[in-house]
């Protein structure tokens, strides 16, 4: 059974930073893609960013580019994500999902960016 | 950047009855592989997302066949054909062939 296990959410002054992890099991995670995908308070959902699997590639949202970093540690099987100069913008539940098209979501780990 | 909208955003429907949600994109969505990366999700109320559906008509496993997706180029639709409470929630259409990728406004289907 395929788990993703979202963890490191929290409250953070704006200009802060915050790293997330993904844990993630029950499928070949060297094999897969990985992304971060955000649902802010009364909007739509966001995709973030994506790691790819062989490739090594990353690719970001235009609004978090320069400010966050996708990256993965397959040895752990953990997929991360580090977030500096966050802005109150940035407040919303963070989703770790897999694959290129998504297929499996974890339950989100919220972060909160407020003085 | 690809843009995605789907109509309508707010959409009641009586138990039993068919519902349809439109999204459409700015650009084309065919790869240059030839496969069409349109995927549904699923969002009921304090759920994670759930795919339902992906390139365009391939339902996910578990998902009721009273789902359908179909579409082409830049129009796509999810249909349901007959709407149960278990289908309250928001639906989202997501196309995973550009970068970056894209999500539709989300349609929140409610029962009458």
């Amino acid at each position: 059974e395929v788990q993703l296990v979202e963890s490191g959410g929290g409250l953070v002054q704006p200009g802060g930073s915050l790293r997330l992890s993904c844990a993630a099991s029950g499928f070949t995670f060297r094999s897969s893609a990985m992304n971060w995908v955000r649902h802010a308070p009364g909007r739509g959902l966001e995709w973030v960013a994506t790691f790819s699997a062989t490739t090594s590639n990353t690719y970001y949202a235009n609004s978090v580019r320069g400010r966050f970093t996708i990256s993965r540690d397959n040895s752990k099987n953990t997929l991360y994500l580090q977030m500096d100069s966050l802005r109150a913008e940035d407040t919303a539940l963070y989703y770790c999902a897999k694959d290129w098209q998504l297929d499996y979501w974890g339950l989100g780990t919220l972060v909160t960016v407020s003085s | 950047d690809v843009v995605m909208t789907q109509s309508p955003l707010s959409l009641p429907v009586t138990l039993g009855q068919p519902a349809s949600i439109s999204c459409r994109s700015s650009q084309s969505l065919v790869h240059s592989n030839g496969d069409i990366y349109l995927n549904w999700f699923q969002q009921r109320p304090g759920q994670s997302p759930r795919r339902l559906i992906y390139q365009v008509s391939n339902r996910d496993s578990g998902v009721p066949d009273r789902f359908t997706g179909t579409g082409s180029g830049t129009d796509f639709t999810l249909k349901i054909s007959r709407v149960e409470a278990e289908d309250v929630g928001t639906y989202y259409c997501m196309q995973g062939t550009h970068w970056p990728r894209a999500f539709g406004q989300g349609t929140r289907l409610e029962i009458k």
